[in-house]
């Protein structure tokens, strides 16, 4: 069974670098094909994908956000990474991370975490 | 960059059929995934490469993808299917979300 969890800051000042840990289990990021994304919804809006990472430790990014974000991945301690800078209060949303077990444009999100709510307040 | 469009909202009375669409330059030529998510939850997909279900998903939902456009289709809607429903598709490696559409069931 995979699951998923995302921990970090809920409440984050203007201009600051938000940090988030994903920390999963059910799987092992040094399979082939498999990788960890990091999605965000703000509140009562859409889904908005931000990055991935795969077990090759190919990095993928949003084109609009690409300049704010890194992701990194710890494979011992079966963790995923998201850091995004200069936050503002726009980016105030739950956070998900989720995973796929496919590198190619057949992949899906097929397990998400339940989300952690990150606000970006003075 | 890519844009997948879905109208906003789609009513339907109890027992009918829902039918969800997103739209998308060539969108035929990708491979589309369906998420449903319910108030307070995280998404949970129900289709993915454009007809595929997972098996905990019942039969009456189902998808298609031809031309500029993916379809979403309930069959036999119940109010336990009141939810926003998300497609999302790739484009050159980057993973694109539709706006989503709220279900009401009537």
């Amino acid at each position: 069974q995979i699951t998923l969890k995302e921990s970090g800051p809920t409440l984050v000042k203007p201009t600051q670098t938000l940090t988030l840990t994903c920390t999963f289990s059910g799987f092992s990021l040094s399979t082939r094909g498999v990788g960890v994304g990091w999605i965000r919804q703000p509140p009562g809006k859409a889904l908005e994908w931000l990055a991935l990472i795969y077990w090759s430790d190919d990095e993928r990014y949003s084109p609009s956000l690409r300049s704010r974000l890194s992701i990194t991945k710890d494979t011992s301690k079966n963790q995923v990474v998201l850091t995004m800078t200069h936050m503002n209060p726009v980016d105030t949303a739950t956070y998900y991370c989720a995973h796929v077990s496919d590198s190619t444009f057949r992949s899906y999100f097929d397990s998400w975490g339940q989300g952690t709510l990150v606000t970006v307040s003075p | 960059s890519y844009e997948l469009t879905q109208p906003p909202s789609v009513s339907v009375s109890p027992g009918q059929t829902a039918t969800f669409t997103c739209s998308g330059d060539k969108l035929g030529d990708k491979f589309v995934s369906w998420y449903q998510q319910k108030p307070g939850q995280s998404p949970v997909v129900v289709i993915y490469q454009d007809t595929e279900r997972p098996s905990e998903i019942p039969e009456r939902i189902s998808g298609s993808n031809s031309g500029n456009t993916a379809t979403l289709t309930i069959s036999g809607t119940q109010a336990m299917d009141e939810a926003v429903y998300y497609c999302q598709a790739w484009d050159t490696s980057t993973a694109v979300f539709g706006g989503g559409s709220r279900l009401t069931v009537l």
